[in-house]
C-alpha cells in the first residue's frame, strides 16, 4: 500500500460546485495530517490542518477518519481560483517529514 | 508575514558539477527540511536538520548530497557530482517546532543538470 493515495484526477467542475477529495494513508501510527495547495510550478502551501473531529474554513472542510486511515477536503461553491492540485500530506515519524501523496488536480470552468 | 527565501530561482549546469542551493529560513526556526520535486511527480523528502546535524535522511539522499548550516542562518544544499536525474525542483522548508507545527515551504530552486 502507498505511504499516501490520492486520486490525480482532474477533476473538472462548473463554478458553484461542491467537490471532494479522498485520501488514504498507511501509517496508523501518524498524528498530523494537512491539505496542501500547488500552483503550477509554485512550492505547496498550506491549505488546513485536519483534525480528528473535522475542521471548517469558510468553503472548506476537511475531515479525518482514524479508524479508516481516510482524509477528506471538501470545497464548496468553487471559485475559478480554486483551479491547482491539492496535496494530501502526512506528518511522518519522529523527525516530522512530510509525506506528500500525488496530488489532485481540480480544474473549475467559467 | 515571515517567508522562507531561496537562491537561485533557477540553476542550470553541466552532469558532474557541483551545485549549493541555498535557503534563509524564517528567523526563530529550529527545524529544516530538503524536500525535491521531479517534473510531473510527488514531492520527496530528503533530509531533515535540526541542532546543527541531519536527524533523518531517504534513500535519495545518498553521498552526493551534503546539508549544513554554516552561518547560523543560511541552509544549504550541496550535491557534488550532479546526474541528469537530480533536475528538479528543490525546496526548502522550515518550522518553529513540536509534531503539529506547519512547515512553510520556500519558493523552490528549479535545477537543471544537462
Amino acid at each position: 500500500r502507498k505511504e499516501v493515495e490520492q486520486d490525480p484526477g482532474p477533476f473538472n467542475v462548473p463554478e458553484g460546485a461542491t467537490v471532494a477529495f479522498n485520501c488514504t494513508y498507511s501509517n496508523s501510527a501518524s498524528q498530523s495530517f494537512f491539505w496542501y495547495r500547488q500552483d503550477c510550478r509554485k512550492e505547496p502551501k498550506l491549505l488546513m490542518s485536519v483534525y480528528s473531529s473535522g475542521n471548517e474554513d469558510g468553503r472548506f472542510t476537511a475531515q479525518l477518519n482514524r479508524a479508516s486511515q481516510y482524509i477528506s477536503l471538501l470545497i464548496r461553491d468553487s471559485k475559478l481560483s480554486d483551479s491547482a492540485t491539492y496535496l494530501c500530506v502526512v506528518l511522518w515519524g519522529a523527525t516530522n517529514k512530510l509525506i506528500f501523496g500525488t496530488g489532485t488536480l481540480l480544474a473549475v470552468q467559467p | 508575514e515571515p517567508e522562507v527565501t531561496q537562491t537561485p530561482s533557477h540553476q542550470v549546469t553541466q552532469m558532474g558539477q557541483e551545485v549549493i542551493l541555498r535557503c534563509v529560513p524564517i528567523s526563530n526556526h529550529l527545524y529544516f527540511y530538503w524536500y525535491r520535486q521531479i517534473l510531473g511527480q510527488k514531492v520527496e523528502f530528503l533530509v531533515s536538520f535540526y541542532n546543527n546535524e541531519i536527524s533523518e535522511k531517504s534513500e535519495i539522499f545518498d553521498d552526493q548530497f551534503s546539508v549544513e548550516r554554516p552561518d547560523g542562518s543560511n541552509f544549504t544544499l550541496k550535491i557534488r557530482s550532479t546526474k541528469l536525474e537530480d533536475s528538479a525542483m528543490y525546496f526548502c522548508a522550515t518550522g518553529l517546532a513540536g509534531v503539529t507545527d506547519t512547515q512553510y515551504f520556500g519558493p523552490g530552486t528549479r535545477l537543471t543538470v544537462l
